[in-house]
């Protein structure tokens, strides 16, 4: 059964840093991309973050959080992870780690999210 | 970015009774499309990808239709667990993923 993990949240102050991580079981974490994707205080879901599986080096980032936010992830560790640096009020949410399936063809790939965690609560005040 | 649009907001139900609920795309995402379900407390659940496949373990009663740019998904005869928060997301052109603003679900 594929389980996801998050952990990392908590209360920090505007400006703040703070790193999530995703603890991933149940699948062979190495073969699959991953994502963030948050949800602030009665507002939708909302994607952050996007990963390639091993061998692929691509990243993507919503442009809300590019250039503050770093995901990454350790194949050996079955981790995912997001560095969250100069954070902002706006970026109070809960935050899920989300694996990816799909499939790739004529040069696209076309990935949906199959499994979610149950999120961990990052909350950005004063 | 391709925008999602979801109605209505909110959708009050019977149990029993069939829900519609409704996703329109700003622009084509041919067949890729996902609906999720979203419970309070818990994690976001696969229902449908591919516009119409049901995710495993998903039951019959869920079912996904459209292309293009219109999108429905059916709940055929609503259950107590059925009664949550839905959202399409499109995954056709990205980054970004894009999603829709959810659909609430609501016992009549």
């Amino acid at each position: 059964e594929v389980q996801l993990v998050e952990s990392g949240g908590g209360l920090v102050q505007p400006g703040g840093s703070l790193r999530l991580s995703c603890a991933a079981s149940g699948f062979t974490f190495s073969s699959y991309s991953m994502n963030w994707v948050r949800q602030a205080p009665g507002k939708g879901l909302e994607w952050v973050s996007y990963i390639g599986s091993s061998g692929d080096n691509t990243i993507y980032y919503a442009d809300s959080v590019r250039g503050r936010f770093t995901i990454s992830r350790d194949n050996a560790k079955n981790s995912l992870f997001l560095q969250m640096n100069s954070l902002r009020a706006e970026d109070t949410a809960v935050y899920y780690c989300a694996k990816g399936e799909g499939f790739c063809r004529g040069g696209s790939c076309y990935i949906w999210f199959d499994s979610w965690g149950q999120g961990t609560l990052v909350t950005v005040s004063s | 970015e391709i925008v999602m649009t979801q109605s209505p907001a909110t959708l009050s139900v019977s149990p029993g009774e069939r829900a519609t609920l409704s996703c329109r795309a700003s622009q084509s995402v041919s067949s890729n499309l996902a609906w999720y379900q979203r419970k309070p407390g818990q994690a976001p659940r696969l229902l449908i990808y591919g516009a119409s496949t049901r995710a495993t373990g998903i039951p019959a009663r869920f079912s996904g239709s459209g292309s293009g740019t219109e999108f429905t998904l059916t709940i055929s005869s609503l259950q107590s667990e059925d009664f949550a928060v839905y959202y399409c997301q499109q995954y056709n052109n990205w980054p970004p993923y894009t999603f829709g603003q959810g659909t609430k679900l609501e016992i009549k």
